[in-house]
């Protein structure tokens, strides 16, 4: 079992531009989330859906979107890139109806420039 | 949002040394995890808690669920180099959807 997949590992985008960020899970997991992680700031949520079908806004949801594209795959959308989005982020994914421990990937590092 | 009060920010220590950290928060939780991240990689379990007073270890690790349900805390012994990295916990209340609470991370370096 590969766990949870993340692609790209590694992106530089300029302002404006957009991309997508993939991850995908073998775990037969419910849910799955997507978090950005900066200095000091520790894990922030940025969307998750709870289960296939469902998707609904965390902590820090603006310029963000996001398609649960089905049980195994969750992607993370910015439209219109800002240095603000400079971050690195992570999915991960947990069984709703088992012990709350969420499952990480191992990261897409994202510049904008 | 909120975030759980995680101490120290960081440390160092040396190798053989044990390590105390815990995690504090104004609200009632009734799950407790405890991750540790790797330069470069995503955040991997170490233990988990889930009763008021539960302590369990894993290893050199030992963490313990505060009777509180307010605090959780993090201890390892006799540390090694590759005890370097960063320790986050996190938090699950009742009726958040399963959305973790994470802290701010504590980084540990260990020196020889």
């Amino acid at each position: 079992n590969a766990g949870v997949t993340q692609t790209p590992k590694f992106q530089v985008l300029k302002t404006g531009q957009s991309m997508t960020l993939q991850c995908a899970q073998d775990m037969n997991h419910n849910s799955m989330y997507w978090y950005r992680q900066d200095p000091g700031m520790g894990l922030r949520l940025i969307y998750y859906s709870a289960s296939e079908g469902t998707t609904d806004k965390g902590e820090v949801p603006n310029g963000y979107n996001v398609s649960r594209l089905n049980k195994r795959e969750f992607s993370l959308r910015l439209e219109s890139a800002a240095p603000s989005q400079t971050s690195v982020y992570f999915c991960a994914s947990s069984d709703i109806f088992g012990t709350a421990v969420q499952f990480f990937g191992p990261g897409t590092r994202l510049t904008v420039l | 949002g909120q975030q759980l009060n995680q101490s120290p920010q960081s440390m160092f220590i040396q190798e053989g040394e044990d390590v105390s950290m815990n995690c504090t928060s104004s609200s009632i939780f009734n799950t407790w995890l405890w991750y540790k991240q790797d330069p470069g990689e995503g955040p991997v379990l170490l233990i988990a808690l889930y009763k008021a007073g539960e302590l369990t270890s894993n290893g050199r690790l030992t963490a313990q669920f505060g009777i509180t349900r307010k605090d959780s805390f993090l201890n390892i012994s006799a540390s090694i180099p590759s005890d370097v990295g960063i320790y986050f916990c996190a938090g699950l209340r009742t009726g958040t959807a399963s959305k973790l609470t994470f802290g701010t991370g504590t980084r540990l370096q260990v020196t020889l």
